[in-house]
């Protein structure tokens, strides 16, 4: 089955410091690729859509410049928090979708908690 | 804009009791409907999906959803919850096949033994 990996699973950084959160998939290619942030006991937010060789789009009340996210290649996308705060605290998660689209589904990775001291 | 709307957060239930998670959508056209569950710092894991057809979709870990148009209605449900059925579970709609998904706000299930 199609398998989407994040990397990494938990990081803590400190207040000021930037983080980058690695999605792959590794069985199938993915043109776009989805960045969601769920905070405690709270649903999945969408936060931006990520699509190979262009620009992300970004859901309203996203800053962009605090998310920077990459999607160079068919099989990764990067999510960068920039200038961490303790309140970007959240779990990050990101789903991929297999090109070739004919299931319909979104495939998800496991998370990526990031914690901000 | 697609919205969805789980209405209870949380549902208790005993060990091979069932169970029905309820889930209401708002969207304009033909929706495209999902039931996800995330175990404790987990992602997510499809149970099953409705695109079109039989209105009476099979999943996987027996569950099964209905979709009623009538009702802008998707709920879940499963005749008998084992312990291992506890966890949050998530509707969600998407515009077409393989976009982005917008999640109601989750139903916790706690399985009592």
């Amino acid at each position: 089955g199609a398998v989407v990996s994040q990397h990494p699973s938990w990081v803590i950084c400190k207040s000021g410091t930037s983080v980058k959160i690695e999605c792959r998939s590794l069985d199938f290619q993915a043109t776009t690729m989805f960045w969601y942030r769920q905070f405690p006991k709270q649903s999945l937010m969408l936060m931006a859509t990520s699509n190979e060789g262009s620009k992300a789009t970004y859901e309203q009340g996203v800053e962009k410049d605090k998310f920077l996210i990459n999607h160079a290649s068919l099989t990764l996308s990067t999510l960068t928090v920039t200038s961490a705060h303790p309140e970007d605290s959240s779990f990050y998660i990101c789903s991929a979708r297999d090109r070739r689209g004919n299931t319909g589904e979104l495939f998800f990775g496991e998370g990526s908690r990031l914690t901000v001291l | 804009a697609q919205s969805v709307t789980q209405p209870d957060i949380h549902i208790t239930v005993s060990e091979g009791a069932s169970l029905e998670l309820r889930c209401n959508y708002s969207y304009g056209a033909t929706p495209y409907l999902f039931w996800y569950v995330q175990s404790p710092g987990q992602g997510l894991q499809l149970l099953l999906k409705y695109f079109s057809g039989d209105t009476l979709v099979q999943g996987i870990k027996g569950f099964e959803a209905e979709f009623k148009r009538s009702q802008s209605s998707f709920n879940l449900r499963k005749p008998s919850v084992h312990w291992s059925d506890a966890a949050e579970y998530f509707c969600a709609v998407a515009r077409a096949a393989g976009n982005k998904l917008t999640f109601g706000g989750g139903t916790r299930v706690l399985v009592k033994p």
